[in-house]
């Protein structure tokens, strides 16, 4: 969706070096998301934002931090990057109506290899 | 944190429907069930969303029976360009959010 973008597309990266990668959206929603995909093992939640104030661990936050600039932007470091990080990245917003009815539009991820 | 289990893959023909299902046993009494597309080398795309019973809209159909314990997403006729992979989601809106995304499942449309 190219109202959801991610920077960069493609990272290859060593060993214990910090990265970053970024999320910018044009939706207006407040609620953000990373995400990490593995072959079989489908997506998984790194952290989430209900807002520019609000951010929380997902189920596999170790080794990650973020940081929400605006309500546009989200964005996801690895401090001290690992081989096994090597992974695609999703970014998503969503559009929260109530309860649990939430649709999240994802960005086109970014593919990071840690050697 | 709910658990899903989907079928690796699946192979259908041109025409014909697809019905793939997604198992969450322990889904608790809040979670809201969606299904989302993915293309190589894309994001997910939503799909379809509900709570139980039946939801359909213009491109799917998802039925949840009474006890929640499994969805199913139908795709009604089926062509080459809906060859990707599905998955299910957990989505747990309570204090601390849980999503919990199936590990998909590749739909292959055969001519």
């Amino acid at each position: 969706d190219a109202d959801v973008t991610q920077t960069p597309r493609n990272r290859i990266t060593k060993t214990g070096k910090r990265i970053m990668l970024e999320c910018s959206q044009t939706k207006g929603h407040d609620r953000m998301y990373w995400y990490r995909q593995d072959p079989g093992l489908g997506l998984r939640l790194i952290y989430y934002s209900f807002d520019v104030k609000d951010i929380n661990k997902g189920e596999i936050s170790d080794g990650y931090s973020v940081s929400r600039q605006a309500q546009a932007k989200f964005s996801l470091s690895l401090e001290s990057a690992i081989p096994n990080q090597t992974a695609l990245y999703f970014c998503a917003t969503s559009d929260f109506i109530s309860g649990g009815e939430e649709t999240q539009y994802f960005g086109p991820g970014t593919r990071l290899l840690v050697l | 944190l709910a658990k899903t289990t989907q079928p690796i893959s699946m192979d259908s023909y041109e025409g014909q429907e697809v019905n793939i299902t997604c198992s969450h046993n322990n889904i608790a009494t809040n979670d809201y069930i969606t299904w989302y597309q993915q293309f190589p080398s894309q994001g997910p795309r939503f799909i379809i969303q509900g709570y139980k019973t039946k939801v359909t809209n213009e491109v799917a159909s998802l039925f949840i029976p009474a006890d929640r314990k499994s969805s199913t997403l139908s795709l009604p006729r089926v062509s080459l360009s809906d060859t990707a992979v599905y998955y299910c989601l957990v989505d747990s809106s309570g204090s601390a959010r849980q999503l919990t995304f199936g590990s998909g499942t590749q739909l292959t449309v055969l001519p």
